[in-house]
């Protein structure tokens, strides 16, 4: 059974930095393409980037809102996904959920259970 | 970047009811739409996958359907358990979209 467990998140103040780590289990790591979605509180859930496999080239995407401060990477080695966030502001604010593909039949049937970051002065 | 609009954005039914939720596309996402269901604190849990497939393990109370760039999700009879909050996301495109969320309430 797959399991995603993120790590990293707390409370940082505007234009500071977090890294958040996402270590995967049962399934095959290197193979798969990983997703961080987040949620700010009370609202809905929001795509946040993709980092593709090694085999399939490795490059990311992010949508708007962060493209240019925050940075995706993976340690196959380790199983780990990260999410570099810099020049963080009050609207990073939330939850935040690595999530695949991976294993699912279609659809993104594996989620970690979320870590919280805040962005407060 | 493909939009989607989720409709209503709260409902409240009574224990066995039908309900139905929409989402809309703005525009072909060749059927690659999933639904999900939020817990308050938990992370979303995936329904029903490629539109009108119900994932492993999810009760048959649970259906999808599709009309062009319209979708639905049914709950045939609600049940308690059902209350929560229900995303569609679409990912024909690399960059997932959700909807707006519906929550769902027993009345």
């Amino acid at each position: 059974e797959a399991q995603l467990v993120e790590s990293g998140g707390g409370l940082v103040e505007p234009g500071g930095s977090l890294r958040l780590s996402c270590t995967a289990s049962g399934i095959t790591f290197n193979y798969a393409w990983m997703n961080w979605v987040r949620q700010a509180p009370g609202k809905g859930l929001e795509w946040v980037g993709r980092i593709k496999s090694k085999t399939d080239g490795g490059t990311a995407d992010y949508a708007t809102p962060v493209k240019g401060r925050f940075t995706m990477s993976r340690d196959d080695s380790k199983n780990t996904l990260y999410l570099q966030m810099n020049s963080l502001k009050t609207e990073d604010t939330g939850v935040y959920y690595c999530t695949t593909q991976s294993g699912c039949s279609s659809g993104s049937c594996n989620w970690g259970q979320g870590t919280l970051v805040t962005v407060s002065s | 970047d493909i939009q989607m609009t989720q409709s209503p954005s709260t409902l409240s039914a009574s224990v066995g009811d039908r309900v139905t939720i929409t989402c809309r596309a703005s525009q072909t996402i060749n059927s690659w739409l999933a639904w999900y269901q939020q817990k308050p604190g938990k992370a979303p849990k995936l329904l029903i996958y490629k539109a009108s497939t119900l994932e492993s393990g999810v009760p048959s109370r649970f259906s999808g359907s599709e009309s062009g760039t319209e979708f639905t999700l049914t709950i045939s009879s609600l049940q308690p358990d059902d209350s929560a909050t229900y995303y569609c996301q679409q990912y024909n495109s690399y960059l997932w979209t959700f909807g707006q969320g519906t929550k769902v309430e027993i009345k």
